[in-house]
């Protein structure tokens, strides 16, 4: 069975903290997404990932960075948590140019920053 | 820039009636796609239904049907004889052809009453 893994659940961080929220994929995808879900928000690009060490900013990059060093890896780096980096964390995956499947999600991060 | 509209936060219906959840979305684009995802308490986001823009026949998966209204830009999700295991929060979805991001709506979250 096809995954994408989140490395952990749940994740309780300090303010100020460096942050990292892991995503590995077993399906060989070239494409790889990390949102943030917020009640009433829906869910919101933070950054994606086309190729190996490519990135690109999404919709709410803003402190965040991300590292792609290897195709089935995808890191979300918080540099210094804030608590309004509170939230629910989705990484996803996706097949190259011109798949149209959807996405595959990982199980999600609930992560909070006091 | 594309956005995706779910005007219901909440819906409830009885076990075995049919529901509709409602979707819109605003683009400029002519070809693209539209999902509807499901996500239960388990957080796992699952692929309901896609929808390609080209296509006039409204996409069908079992009990999962949508009405595709291209010209008012509606897309929205009938469930048919619900079933406990439905209750979950659905999210629209919207993707350019040749992009790979999907642009989220704001959720629904489904009761299913016994």
């Amino acid at each position: 069975d096809v995954k994408v893994t989140q490395s952990s659940r749940y994740l309780v961080k300090r303010t100020g903290e460096k942050v990292f929220l892991e995503c590995v994929q077993d399906m060989d995808h070239e494409n790889m997404f990390w949102y943030r879900q917020d009640p009433g928000l829906g869910l919101r690009l933070i950054y994606f990932s086309y190729d190996v060490k490519m990135k690109e900013k999404g919709d709410i990059p803003e402190g965040y960075s991300v590292s792609r060093e290897k195709k089935e890896r995808f890191s979300l780096i918080l540099e210094s948590a804030s608590t309004n980096q509170t939230s629910m964390y989705l990484c996803a995956s996706s097949g190259g140019l011109g798949f149209v499947g959807g996405y595959t999600f990982g199980s999600g991060t609930r992560l909070t920053v006091v | 820039a594309q956005t995706v509209t779910q005007s219901q936060p909440e819906m409830s219906v009885q076990e075995a009636e049919t529901v509709t959840l409602s979707c819109t979305y605003d683009t400029s684009e002519s070809d693209y796609y539209l999902f509807w995802y499901k996500q239960p308490p388990s957080r796992q986001m699952i692929l309901v239904i896609r929808q390609e823009a080209y296509k006039q026949q409204n996409a069908t998966e079992n009990r999962f049907s949508v009405n595709f209204q291209k010209a008012a830009k509606s897309f929205s999700l009938k469930i048919s004889d619900s079933q406990l295991g439905d209750a979950a929060m659905y999210f629209c979805a919207y993707s350019p052809q040749g992009a790979q991001k999907l642009v989220f709506g704001q959720g629904t979250r489904l009761t299913i009453n016994p």
